[in-house]
This record gives structure tokens, C-alpha cells and sequence, in this order.
């Protein structure tokens, strides 16, 4: 099982501030990497595939890189909204796909 | 547009059993594989199941490997996981899940859409 490592695990940032989140496989996992965000009480929604491809509709300010086992999320300029829990998932290889145990963004 | 919604979540007791179901709805159901993927409350995601768009091949987690059964009907545009011999370490919020892309061999992919989740609580 490949084994998926985030950090920091809390970041506390303030609005307008760009912010980098990252993300570690435990083995290579190509460019099948994804990332989710996740609000309380909210489903996980698709942000990122194929470690820089954006889902449709998702903001321009969010951008991926990286490849292999290292990979980072980017948010430009934090917006009020953008404060949620972030899961990076590898899809390269499974059963089982895995997900990182996730970064939250707090607000300072 | 695509529109997912579990249910059949709810309080059992350890060692009984619940069927949930995820309603699809605004895509070609039986064309696209599906996951189930749970969440402990406070803790972090974890893939469960997954079906392929056919209903023929299917995969599971070892935590859920005998117990749990995943299937669907894509007549009804309904997937279903059946949870037997349930236990505390169960309880959490599940989700369904549309996975982006399957190949004939591969069905673990991204996945790009998600249902809101329904709570099961495995507790005495």
C-alpha cells in the first residue's frame, strides 16, 4: 500500500497570504496524484488531477506540481473561503487508492 | 448535472448489519466505476470499495474484506454497499463517489464527484 504523508498537518495563514501545502508518497506514484478540499460538515470536492490539472470551475489562484513522490498544492492569494481541510490522494496504484491524512488551513 | 445522494445510514449495533444507497442522478450511470469511501469522525478519508461500471469486478479494503459487499443497479442508477458483522471501528460518515475514468483493468482513479455522505454508528 502506498502510503501518502502531508504537511504541515495545521497551518495557520491570513487572508491574501499564499500558502504551499505538501504532500509525500511513499514510493513513485507518477503524475496520478490528486487533491481534495473539504469545509465541515461538506463532501471532499475535486480540486486538482493529474497532480496540475484543475477540475472545471475550480479557481485559477489554486495550482499543483510536482512529480514522482514529492508534490505541493499552491493557493495564490488565500481568500476567506478557501479555509478548509486539504487531502492529497495517489491513484497510481491500488487497491487501495490513499488519501494523506489531510492539511487543515486555520485563519490567524 | 451530476447529483449523488446516500442513504440508509443510522445507529446499529455491533455485529448487525445495514445496507446504505447512493442515488445517481444527471450522468450516464452504468458508464462510469464508482467507490464507496468513509470517514471517522475527525479523522481523515479512507477508500472502502469500489465497483466497476459493469458491476462485474469489484475490489475492497482489507478492514471491510468479508463483510462488506459492494453492488449496483444500473437500471435503478443505484449503487449499494451491504455492511455485515459491523463493528465500532466502522462507525463513520460514508460517501459515494464517481470515479473520473476506469479502464478495463483499472478503476482507481481520481474522483470527481461526491455524494454528502450518510453517518452509520456501530454502537451498543
Amino acid at each position: 500500500e502506498i502510503v501518502m504523508t502531508q504537511s504541515p498537518a495545521t497551518l495557520s495563514v491570513s487572508p491574501g497570504e499564499r500558502v504551499t501545502l505538501s504532500c509525500r508518497a511513499s514510493q513513485s506514484i507518477d503524475s496520478n496524484l490528486a487533491w481534495y478540499q473539504q469545509k465541515p460538515g461538506q463532501a471532499p470536492r475535486l480540486l486538482i488531477y493529474g497532480v496540475s490539472a484543475r477540475d472545471t470551475g475550480i479557481p485559477a489562484r489554486f495550482s499543483g506540481s510536482g512529480s514522482g513522490t514529492e508534490f505541493t498544492l499552491t493557493i495564490s492569494s488565500l481568500q476567506s473561503e478557501d479555509f478548509a481541510v486539504y487531502y492529497c490522494q495517489q491513484y497510481n496504484k491500488g487497491p487501495p487508492i490513499t488519501f494523506g491524512q489531510g492539511t487543515r488551513l486555520e485563519i490567524k | 448535472q451530476v447529483h449523488l445522494v446516500e442513504s440508509g445510514g443510522g445507529v446499529v449495533q455491533p455485529g448487525r448489519s445495514l445496507r446504505l444507497s447512493c442515488a445517481a442522478s444527471g450522468f450516464g450511470f452504468g458508464t462510469y466505476g464508482m467507490h464507496w469511501v468513509r470517514q471517522a469522525p475527525g479523522k481523515g478519508l479512507e477508500w472502502v470499495a469500489l465497483i466497476w461500471y459493469d458491476g462485474v469486478q469489484k475490489q475492497y479494503a482489507d478492514s471491510v474484506k468479508g463483510r462488506f459487499t459492494i453492488s449496483r443497479d444500473n437500471f435503478k442508477n443505484t449503487l449499494y454497499l451491504q455492511m455485515d458483522s459491523l463493528r465500532v471501528e466502522d462507525t463513520a460518515v460514508y460517501y459515494c463517489a464517481r470515479v473520473r475514468f476506469c479502464s478495463s483493468t483499472n478503476c482507481n482513479g481520481y474522483l470527481d464527484h461526491w455524494g454528502q455522505g450518510t453517518l452509520v454508528t456501530a454502537s451498543s
